[in-house]
């Protein structure tokens, strides 16, 4: 299943199936993108990282995307475990602390 | 390896009371920040700095003033707490302004 925008929508997937959350930046100058994993009555946690020269990068079963021409952002998070439930939420910099916008997020329920 | 650790953990004040809410990390960071985490929005800055002795205002500074006297500690206060500033606060700290921010657990803080 996948989830679109900016809003905190909920995305329900099976245990073992693969989740795909999307996030729509506002700004082209952004060049520099981050995903944060953020559990209940916890701090929110680095998943993955990328910069606006690349397209694509892995990490240990998520996958983060990259699409500049429609400013879209996309985490996949293959083979979704229990431990996956969460909020999650990208982030676009475009250049210093006062440059970051922080998306509200999209609420992950993984279904054993 | 405590990374950012934040104090109290909960809080329940009276309008017009005044705070500090703790923050300290131990990864030698230079910049650190605060964050207001409301329903339905993303998380808001409300200072940062860049290195002892120096601090700016975010998004949203009004009614909290903060100081940088160490590289390990950034205290947030609240001057006369308002019903408004009713929220979760997060302090983070970074390498740089353009890197994976590390937060704390955060501070519940309710203002009747």
């Amino acid at each position: 299943g996948e989830s679109v925008g900016l809003h905190l929508p909920t995305l329900s997937v099976q245990e073992g199936d693969n989740s795909i959350i999307n996030c729509a930046y506002s700004n082209s100058a952004s060049d520099y993108f981050i995903w944060y994993k953020q559990e209940s009555g916890k701090g929110p946690q680095f998943i993955i990282d990328i910069r606006s020269n690349m397209d694509k990068r892995q990490g240990q079963r998520v996958t983060v995307l990259l699409n500049k021409t429609v400013k879209h952002l996309s985490l996949q998070i293959a083979a979704t475990q229990p431990g996956d439930s969460a909020v999650y939420f990208c982030a676009e910099n475009q250049g210093g602390y006062q440059k970051v916008t922080f998306g509200i997020g999209t609420k992950l329920q993984v279904i054993p | 390896n405590a990374g950012v650790t934040q104090t109290p953990k909960f809080q329940v004040l009276k309008t017009g009371q005044s705070m500090t809410l703790q923050c300290a990390q131990d990864m030698n960071h230079e910049y650190m920040s605060w964050y207001r985490q409301d329903p339905g929005m993303g998380l808001r800055l409300i200072h940062y700095s860049v290195g002892a002795g120096i601090t700016d205002q975010g998004e949203v500074p009004n009614g909290y003033n903060v100081s940088r006297s160490t590289t390990e500690d950034f205290p947030l206060r609240l001057l006369s707490a308002a019903p408004s500033q009713t929220s979760v606060y997060f302090c983070a700290s970074s390498n740089t302004d353009v890197s994976e921010a590390f937060f704390g657990q955060g501070t519940r803080l309710t203002v009747v």
